[in-house]
C-alpha cells in the first residue's frame, strides 16, 4: 500500500508570507505527527493529531498550527515566516498513537528567503 | 522521556556486524528503547523496539543490558545501503501520545 504522501515537496517562500503543508497518512493511519528538522536543531516535535484533535504540541511559536481532517489528513501551517522557519518538515503517521512503529513521509523542504 | 546518548559517528566494514551503543541511564520502568535511522534525504525508519528482553527482527537485533541503563542495537552483515544516521528513542507508550524525542544520533558510514 501507499507510504505517507507529502506535498509539495519542495517550497521556497519570503520572509513574511505563509504557507501551509500537506500529508496524507497511509490508508487507515488515524495518528499523524509533524517534525521539524533543521542541522542545528535535529528533529523536534511540532504536533500530533488523532481523530481531528491536537493530543501533543512541541515547544513551538503560536505560528505554527495544524489541524487534520475526518479522512485523516493533515495540514500545517506557517504564518509570518521567518528565515529560521527554513527547513525539512516531516509528517509521520500510524495506525493509532500507541502503536510502536511511525511511518514517516519524504518531508516537504521549505526555503525562506 | 529519558535522554539518550550515543556517539555522533561509527565506521563499519561492509559485511561485517554494525555494533551501535545507546546510554539510557535515567530509562523508567515503563519506557521503552525505539531505534529508527535516517538515510540521507529520507524520512526517518522504524528499526526495532524493546523493553527489557532482546529483539530481533528482519532488519537488526537490539539488546538491553539487565539493568536497562544501555542497549545496542547490532546491524549483523552491513551494506553500504545501511548508511544512514540511527537515533535511539526511550519513551513511554500509551494513550496519552506518539511523541519522538530525537537526540543527536549516530552517522554510521559503511565502507567497502
Amino acid at each position: 500500500k501507499a507510504g505517507v504522501t507529502q506535498t509539495p515537496r519542495y517550497l521556497i517562500k519570503t520572509r513574511g508570507q505563509q504557507v501551509t503543508l500537506s500529508c496524507s497518512p497511509i490508508s487507515g493511519h488515524r495518528s499523524v505527527s509533524w517534525y521539524q528538522q533543521t542541522p542545528g536543531q535535529g528533529l523536534q516535535f511540532l504536533f500530533e493529531y488523532f481523530s481531528e484533535t491536537q493530543r501533543n504540541k512541541g515547544n513551538f511559536p503560536g505560528r505554527f498550527s495544524g489541524r487534520q481532517f475526518s479522512n485523516s489528513r493533515s495540514e500545517m501551517n506557517v504564518s509570518t515566516l521567518e528565515l529560521g522557519d527554513s527547513a525539512l518538515y516531516l509528517c509521520a503517521s500510524s495506525l493509532i498513537p500507541r502503536y510502536n512503529e511511525q511511518f514517516f513521509g519524504p518531508g516537504t523542504r521549505l526555503t525562506v528567503l | 522521556d529519558a535522554k539518550t546518548t550515543q556517539p555522533p559517528s561509527m565506521d563499519c566494514a561492509e559485511g561485517r556486524a554494525a555494533n551501535l551503543p545507546c546510554n539510557h541511564s535515567t530509562i523508567s520502568g515503563n519506557e521503552y528503547v525505539y531505534w529508527y535511522r535516517q538515510i540521507h534525504s529520507q524520512g526517518p525508519q522504524y528499526i526495532i523496539h524493546g523493553l527489557k528482553n532482546n529483539e530481533t527482527n528482519e532488519m537488526a537485533s537490539l539488546i538491553i543490558t539487565e539493568d536497562r541503563k544501555s542497549s545496542t542495537l547490532i546491524l549483523p552483515h552491513a551494506t553500504l545501503r545501511d548508511t544512514a544516521v540511527y537515533y535511539c528513542i526511550v519513551r513511554v507508550v500509551d494513550n496519552a501520545g506518539n511523541m519522538l524525542t530525537f537526540g543527536g544520533g549516530t552517522r554510521l558510514m559503511v565502507k567497502p
